[in-house]
């Protein structure tokens, strides 16, 4: 099975960084993906890791160690408009594409 | 259409009533998902289709769910005596092909059901 922690909440300020950490537990996966959604709103899709490394989208970078079950997504610059709740989701290998969630982070950014 | 369309979505549903909820796919997407979102925690999965095949159900919470996409686009959800903890956002999604790698999963804004 699938057994993914984020935290829970986090605050930050305008223009500062932030680092959303992800751990995760599986018995095989197809892909890392991140996902962003505003209250009320559909969850959007920010970025995707199959292998290690980092995958760099303008404020926006994720991070993949396969070997140690770990992600984490970086924002940059942070405006007001980044305030969303961040999702971590493992595609699981052979399950026909489907992805399961972290149960997200709540992130606030303050001026 | 240009995005994931989903109906209606709001609803008011009496316990013991039965709901059905709506789903357009992104025109030409073979693949499509439902799932549900309590109120804090992230989407969890209910059932898949590839095309008119529902290829897992395993999500599915009991035998009051059911859900069919007879001609491999719209898909319908539906819900049958309603109890109060299926109350949440029912999403759905869909993609381009067959998940192999990359491809995004794209959702529509959910319809929120509320049983009282």
């Amino acid at each position: 099975g699938q057994n993914i922690d984020q935290p829970t909440e986090m605050t930050a300020t305008e223009g500062a960084i932030v680092q959303i950490n992800c751990t995760y537990q599986t018995s095989g996966f197809n892909g890392l993906f991140w996902y962003q959604q505003h209250a009320g709103e559909a969850p959007t899709f920010l970025s995707y890791n199959v292998l290690d490394g980092l995958e760099e989208k303008g404020r926006f970078s994720s991070f993949l160690s396969r070997s140690k079950g770990y992600s984490y997504l970086l924002l940059k610059e942070l405006q007001m408009k980044d305030s969303a709740s961040y999702h971590c989701a493992v595609r699981p290998y052979n399950q026909g594409g489907k992805l399961i969630f972290g149960q997200g982070t709540e992130l606030s950014v303050k001026p | 259409g240009a995005g994931v369309s989903q109906s209606p979505r709001y609803k008011v549903a009496k316990r013991g009533q039965d709901v059905a909820l709506r789903c357009d796919p992104i025109s030409g997407h073979v693949s499509l998902f439902w799932y549900q979102q309590a109120l804090g925690q992230g989407p969890e999965f209910l059932t898949y289709f590839q095309n008119e095949a529902q290829l897992d159900k395993s999500g599915l919470p009991s035998d009051r769910f059911f859900a069919e996409r007879p001609e491999g686009s719209v898909s319908t959800l539906k819900i049958q005596r309603t109890q109060q903890e299926d109350s949440a956002v029912y999403l759905c999604a869909s993609s381009r092909t067959r998940i192999g790698s990359g491809n995004t999963i794209y959702f529509g804004e959910g319809s929120w059901l509320t049983v009282v």
